[in-house]
């Protein structure tokens, strides 16, 4: 398996709080991602990196934000969750020229 | 923008026996890779096996093999031999070899849910 970190791996919280997904690879890969999985299982992009500084938005509209400070770290943070974010969120990497996504272990969110 | 299509939702198969999972994209791109990915429960998503556009041969890794259509841009992923660890989530991912605007991003299908009876 790829060496690819998501932390919390289960995190259940109230609705109104900020939280921090995080999510480190030590492959050295420039490409970063964000899937969200909805409970019937569907994956869709919501952000994307191709490098330090660099963030941009995906296929599926978010109220998260990320940043990319440094080439290993991908945080992905809700300044306020809501239930309608309870879902399962999946980050990814990707060598350069690999075309190949490693995925993390997943975090499972539930907002009450 | 590219779609795949799993019409599968749950697939069983006896131990030992083969299966075949099917999977259908929409492209207007020439080029492109294809992924087959396994989630099992509560576990991670790992790579099955990948298939390059550009290739006519099917791509092949051990117990897994992919019949590739272009024409018919059909990908259905062959598992010989069922054994009890394959059953997971299977998902048919494409994406574009282009880069920027987010192309690299992968397009799932919604997933096959595969059970190996005993």
């Amino acid at each position: 398996e790829a060496d690819i970190y998501q932390t919390p791996r289960y995190l259940v919280i109230g609705t109104g709080k900020k939280i921090t997904l995080e999510c480190s690879q030590t492959m050295g890969h420039d490409k970063m991602y964000w899937y969200q999985q909805d409970p019937g299982m569907e994956l869709h992009l919501i952000h994307y990196s191709y490098g330090v500084n660099s963030t941009e938005k995906g296929d599926l509209s978010s109220e998260s934000t990320v940043s990319r400070i440094r080439t290993e770290h991908f945080p992905l943070t809700l300044e306020s969750a809501r239930p309608s974010h309870t879902s399962q969120y999946l980050c990814a990497s990707e060598g350069q020229g690999s075309y190949e996504q490693y995925f993390g272990p997943g975090t499972r969110l539930t907002v009450t | 923008a590219q779609t795949v299509t799993q019409s599968q939702p749950e697939m069983s198969v006896q131990e030992a026996e083969t299966v075949t999972l099917s999977c259908t994209y929409d492209t207007s791109e020439s080029d492109y890779y294809l992924f087959w990915y396994k989630q099992p429960p509560s576990r991670q998503m790992i790579l099955v096996i990948r298939q390059e556009a550009y290739k006519q041969q099917n791509a092949t890794e051990n117990r897994f093999s992919v019949n590739f259509q272009k024409a018919a841009k059909s990908f259905s992923l062959k598992i010989s031999d069922s054994q009890l660890g394959d059953a997971a989530m299977y998902f048919c991912a494409y994406r574009s070899m282009y880069s920027g605007g987010g192309a690299d991003g992968l397009t799932f299908g919604k997933g096959t849910h595969l059970i190996i009876q005993p």
